[in-house]
């Protein structure tokens, strides 16, 4: 039968290049972001996190920039692997006065690595 | 390493039905959400829950819906009587501390809820 819903964007990528995926986020007042991975049939798996006193983060083989001046996030995979295969969501942090942790989730991108 | 448990991992059910998704947070945690993946379109917020009240819920989470803390393991959401609009993936999460801004939150694996 037909399919509803969104088209996802599609990044594919060859195996051991680097892999550049992008966010636009919707409130300016937003002050946490985080990347998370998700899975066929599998929950979102946490990434990476940054907070808007910061720019730049990295950890292992992922870089997360932030420019809140055009409300813009970014997640840099290094050297993909075949393993990085998934969708990629980004999520906003929309908690009204830090009372609870409301995530706004972004689109999502899918990577597909090609061997 | 701790994980966030669902049961089922999916549900049939017929429309006017009640439902009850359960889901075991990771042990030391204190705030709990559930959130929803219609086929295709985005993870969204349905409502999170500390201290035995729930603290924000979004429009989606109507007077169909709540959630319990029947113990001190378990956190369950039940849809009184389902829609077919309300098929989806439901995914249970939790978070250690205030559950304010800037807390990493851990998803478990979901329960597809499918309603005929």
């Amino acid at each position: 039968g037909e399919s509803v819903g969104l088209h996802l964007p599609t990044l594919s990528v060859q195996e051991g290049d680097n892999s550049i995926i992008n966010c636009a986020y919707s409130n300016s007042a937003s002050d946490y972001f985080i990347w998370y991975k998700q899975e066929s049939g599998k929950g979102p798996q946490f990434i990476i996190d940054i907070r808007s006193n910061m720019d730049k983060r990295q950890g292992q083989r992922v870089t997360v920039l932030l420019n809140k001046t055009v409300k813009h996030l970014s997640l840099q995979i290094a050297a993909t692997q075949p393993g990085d295969s998934a969708v990629y969501f980004c999520a906003e942090n929309w908690g009204l006065g830090g009372a609870t942790n409301k995530l706004i989730f972004g689109t999502g991108t899918l990577l597909a690595v090609q061997p | 390493e701790p994980e966030v448990t669902q049961t089922p991992s999916h549900q049939v059910t017929q429309m006017g039905q009640e439902v009850i998704l359960r889901c075991v947070p990771i042990s030391n945690h204190l705030y709990f959400y559930w959130y929803r993946q219609i086929l295709g379109q985005k993870v969204e917020f349905l409502v999170s829950f500390y201290n035995n009240e729930i603290s924000e819920k979004s429009e989606i989470f109507d007077d169909q819906f709540s959630v319990e803390r029947p113990d001190g393991s378990n956190f369950t959401l039940k849809i009184r009587s389902t829609k077919l609009e309300d098929s989806a993936m439901y995914f249970c999460a939790s978070s250690a501390r205030t559950g304010g801004r800037g807390e990493k939150l851990f998803f478990g694996s979901g329960t597809q809820l499918s309603v005929l």
